[in-house]
């Protein structure tokens, strides 16, 4: 079974430019996440989606972070303009569906870092 | 407000010698715990997860959870340690909010296996 797809990597920009991270889940999986982790923290959720709905996008910040998941399946995040601040691993994850038993699976994560 | 709570920022164990890492909980209700691995430039890793029945949960690569809810703690262990689990360590706890099942994370215990 392919794990959760991400990219790029490592992506590597000036504040006030834009940048966008994909991410492919799980095959099968509608649950998918986005989490924000900042060096010597753990991962803060950014966004939720079950299939192509926002679940929860409470601690996006909506003026510079936005995300979306056409037909349901692969997503992007997109910040607009870069901040300092947003220099963290940008990670998705997937599980098969919204549960409170449902462990959920990660992709490697894009590291940025804004300059 | 569901969370969790790792109080050791570094855990050194010798090879062979037993290992536990901290974790503690806040919850209402009964808990939905996980521990993930996240090895460098890697994404997290599952590990185990505790959702009900015996408090000693069995997961992978060696690695066991014990549950105790008179003390709100899940901490994690394994009889032998190797020096390739070294990494870091997160504790979690499913959110059960609006959010239907976002996990929230510990802020992650470095462990380091000498030889």
């Amino acid at each position: 079974e392919a794990g959760v797809a991400q990219s790029p990597r490592y992506k590597i920009i000036e504040k006030r430019q834009s940048v966008a991270f994909w991410c492919n889940p799980i095959s099968g999986h509608a649950t998918l996440y986005w989490y924000q982790q900042i060096l010597g923290q753990g991962p803060k959720l950014l966004i939720q989606f079950q299939n192509n709905g926002v679940v929860d996008d409470s601690q996006l910040p909506k003026d510079r972070f936005s995300a979306e998941r056409l037909k349901g399946v692969d997503s992007t995040l997109k910040i607009q303009p870069a901040k300092l601040e947003d220099s963290a691993v940008y990670l998705c994850a997937s599980s098969p569906r919204t549960g409170m038993n449902t462990e959920a699976f990660f992709g490697q994560g894009t590291r940025l870092t804004v300059v | 407000a569901q969370s969790v709570a790792q109080p050791e920022d570094q855990v050194n164990v010798a090879e062979g010698n037993p290992l536990t890492v901290k974790c503690t909980y806040s919850v209402s209700g009964n808990p939905y715990l996980f521990w993930y691995v996240q090895y460098p430039n890697r994404g997290l890793q599952f590990l185990l997860k505790y959702i009900t029945g015996d408090n000693l949960v069995k997961g992978s690569y060696g690695f066991e959870a014990e549950f105790n809810k008179s003390q709100t703690s899940f901490h994690l262990k394994k009889p032998s340690a190797l020096v390739s689990d070294s990494a870091l360590y997160f504790c979690a706890v499913r959110d059960k909010g609006g959010s239907q099942g976002n996990l929230i994370f510990g802020k992650g215990t470095k462990l380091s296996v000498k030889p």
